[in-house]
């Protein structure tokens, strides 16, 4: 248990809806991270939300986008889903983003399949 | 996405056996971090490394961050079923927080009792 919880933990949609996946953080963690498991691969950074704001992002089309909210918690919108967005997406909270190599607790995911 | 070379992609030892995986990149990381993820979950940290050679412990497992700083080790001792699972190395290259780790594709390991 990381404290860390997401939600839906598995949901289903079809080429062209939208998706909002949510994620509370660890009690005292101000930092949000999402990224995106593929099967049979590793995690792939998608973005960061720190004090309410994106604080870095990685290799995803705009169709990707989050919000974070004053009680830290954080949700990821896609958009017009792709067949290829079907993935594990994982919340991983953190204290602040200063220092290497802070320790990150993820959530169990949200398992998203697109049809 | 870039992502990290692991090795092996899988492997099944018997219980009681020592487990070795690494990790290689074309490039330079700060800070390399091992985790372990079981089904249904997300991934667990196990160990994190700052410091190039630093050799860290915890219990039964044993990493290195190696002198180069663009590769990692990863080794079990005495493997019991409970190990089973996908362990996974990343790497951040930053000094700072905001850094994203970059992953690789994990190593399943099973264990024969």
């Amino acid at each position: 248990e990381t404290g860390v919880t997401q939600s839906p933990t598995h949901l289903i949609k079809t080429r062209g809806q939208q998706v909002t996946l949510r994620c509370s953080s660890q009690s005292g963690h101000n930092t949000v991270s999402w990224y995106q498991q593929a099967l049979g691969q590793g995690p792939q950074f998608i973005f960061q939300y720190y004090r309410e704001e994106e604080n870095g992002r990685g290799n995803f089309p705009p169709r990707f986008s989050g919000l974070q909210f004053p009680n830290y918690s954080s949700e990821l919108n896609v958009n017009a889903l792709e067949l290829d967005d079907s993935a594990l997406y994982l919340c991983a909270s953190s204290v602040g983003t200063g220092g290497p190599g802070r320790e990150l607790f993820f959530g169990e995911g949200s398992r998203l399949t697109v049809l | 996405g870039q992502q990290l070379n692991q090795s092996p992609q899988s492997m099944f030892i018997q219980e009681g056996e020592d487990v070795s995986m690494n990790c290689t990149s074309s490039s330079i990381f700060n800070t390399w971090l091992w985790y372990k993820q079981d089904p249904g979950e997300g991934p667990v940290l196990l160990i994190a490394l700052y410091k190039a050679g630093e050799l860290t412990s915890n219990g039964r497992l044993t990493a290195q961050f190696g002198i180069t700083r663009k590769d990692s080790f990863l080794n079990i001792s005495a493997s019991i079923p409970s190990d089973v699972g996908i362990y996974f190395c990343a790497g951040q290259r930053g000094n700072s927080g905001n850094t994203p780790l970059v992953f690789g594709k994990g190593t399943r390991l099973s264990v024969i009792a």
